[in-house]
């Protein structure tokens, strides 16, 4: 079955560039996705990709894939506190079960 | 909207003893799910329902039943809690948009067992 793999803590200065990574093994992935879970809530979907695209810009988010090496990495550009959260990498098929990593923690240092 | 809605948030409970878990979602979603998180192994699933009157077990199912009482309503029972079982549940659904598996969650029930 799918597995999802991601380091669990990461720290950087604001205004620096944060790059979450993770690697999955299902190379039938159809969606794959990247949530935040900030203290005390539920996850959130903050972006998503196809498995047919390489790329993903959305505002400060940048997403890529690579799918020969079945990586996947979400880059934060000019990092605030109020990033601060733990980050999911998740994977679908296109079914019922979403796999999750097991998340990585963003510390932001002011 | 509410989105998806938990209760209880927090929970102690001696071992042995029972409990259920409410969740219900007012966005008409067909499919709702319930997991667990514990520190450094992210989210499993424990069960699933993809549709009104369907149940199926995830990857860790044992230990607890589910019951989906309508579209709506999606519940987690403990029969005899075990100190294992100390871990924080989510109550997710999905229905809409990216392709119908964009997961919504729940703020969580943090529950003890001692």
């Amino acid at each position: 079955g799918e597995d999802v793999e991601q380091s669990l803590f990461l720290s950087v200065r604001e205004g620096d560039s944060s790059v979450i990574n993770c690697t999955y093994t299902d190379s039938s992935s159809t969606y794959l996705y990247w949530y935040k879970q900030e203290p005390g809530a539920g996850l959130q979907l903050l972006t998503y990709i196809f498995s047919n695209m390489d790329m993903k810009q959305d505002q400060r988010l940048t997403v890529l894939l690579n799918k020969k090496d079945k990586h996947l990495s979400l880059r934060i550009a000019d990092t605030q506190t109020g990033d601060s959260a733990i980050y999911f990498c998740a994977g679908n098929t296109g079914g019922f079960k979403t796999i999750f990593g097991a998340g990585t923690r963003l510390f932001v240092k002011a | 909207n509410a989105g998806v809605t938990q209760t209880p948030k927090f929970q102690v409970l001696k071992t042995g003893q029972s409990m259920t878990l409410q969740c219900a979602q007012d966005m008409n979603h067909n499919s709702m799910y319930w997991y667990r998180q514990d520190p450094g192994m992210g989210l499993r699933l424990i069960y699933y329902s993809a549709s009104e009157g369907t149940t199926d077990k995830g990857e860790v199912p044992n230990g607890y039943n589910v019951s989906r009482l309508n579209k709506r309503e999606f519940s987690l029972r403990l029969e005899s809690a075990a100190p294992s079982q100390t871990s924080v549940y989510f109550c997710a659904s999905t229905g809409q948009g990216v392709g119908n598996t964009e997961a919504f969650f729940g703020q969580g029930t943090r529950l003890t067992v001692v």
